[in-house]
């Protein structure tokens, strides 16, 4: 069965970091895009970041662009994220989705999203 | 980043037909063939229903169907049916590399 499952989230600090992760299985997790979104409470959805397959290339939104990390360990098909400097804004349900394609809007597959709130 | 700028809400009877529009500028939705649209459902993860503008994932009904014309990208339910009463997203490539979702249009079945 194809599936991705985060995990890390939870509740935390602004100025404080995160690392969030995603487990793949079911598909050849080095073949494919990897990509960030998340979805504040009651708000739509907002692309984070994407990496290439093999984490050679890797785009941000500007709302994270230097405070956000994203890498991948192929041999462990995962994905994670690292947050720093988290701001209460920050606060979402992170989905880990699989592309299919570098920067293609197309997100086949997605995990049911890790929660992280950012209050003081 | 600006949202591409979907209606709020869009509602019709069983049966019937409804277009849910999605506008950019000539640097995402107009510039590029690379528009997908997103169902979601209460509590649940999105679900890729179009790609590349008009294609349909296999499995996803041929009862939705996307096209675009200049700016604007669209996202035609047809035989509308209870089921389909969710939240629709639409995202597209942006020049800047990055990727830029819509701000989401809530589906109602009377």
């Amino acid at each position: 069965e194809v599936q991705l499952v985060e995990s890390g989230g939870g509740l935390v600090l602004p100025g404080r970091s995160l690392r969030l992760s995603c487990a793949a299985s079911g598909f050849k997790f080095d073949n494919y895009v990897m990509h960030w979104v998340r979805q504040a409470p009651g708000k739509g959805l907002e692309w984070v970041s994407g990496i290439s397959w093999n984490g050679g290339s890797i785009d941000y939104a500007d709302s994270v662009k230097g405070r956000f990390t994203m890498s991948r360990d192929n041999a462990r098909n995962s994905l994670y994220l690292e947050m720093n400097s988290l701001r209460t804004e920050d606060t979402a349900l992170y989905y880990c989705a699989k592309g299919t394609g570098w920067l293609l809007p197309a997100f086949d597959i997605w995990g049911q999203g890790t929660m992280v709130a950012v209050s003081s | 980043q600006s949202a591409l700028t979907q209606p709020a809400s869009v509602s019709g009877s069983p049966g019937q037909s409804i277009t849910i529009s999605c506008t950019g500028t000539s640097s995402d939705v107009g510039g590029y063939k690379y528009v997908s649209w997103y169902q979601q459902h209460p509590g649940k993860a999105p679900k890729l229903m179009i790609y590349d503008v008009s294609d349909r994932p296999s499995g996803v009904s041929n009862r939705f169907s996307g096209s675009k014309s200049g700016n604007t990208a669209s996202l035609t339910i047809s035989g509308l049916q209870a089921e389909d009463e969710a939240d629709y997203y639409c995202c597209s490539y942006r020049s800047s590399s990055t990727l830029v979702f819509g701000t989401g249009t809530k589906v109602t079945v009377l």
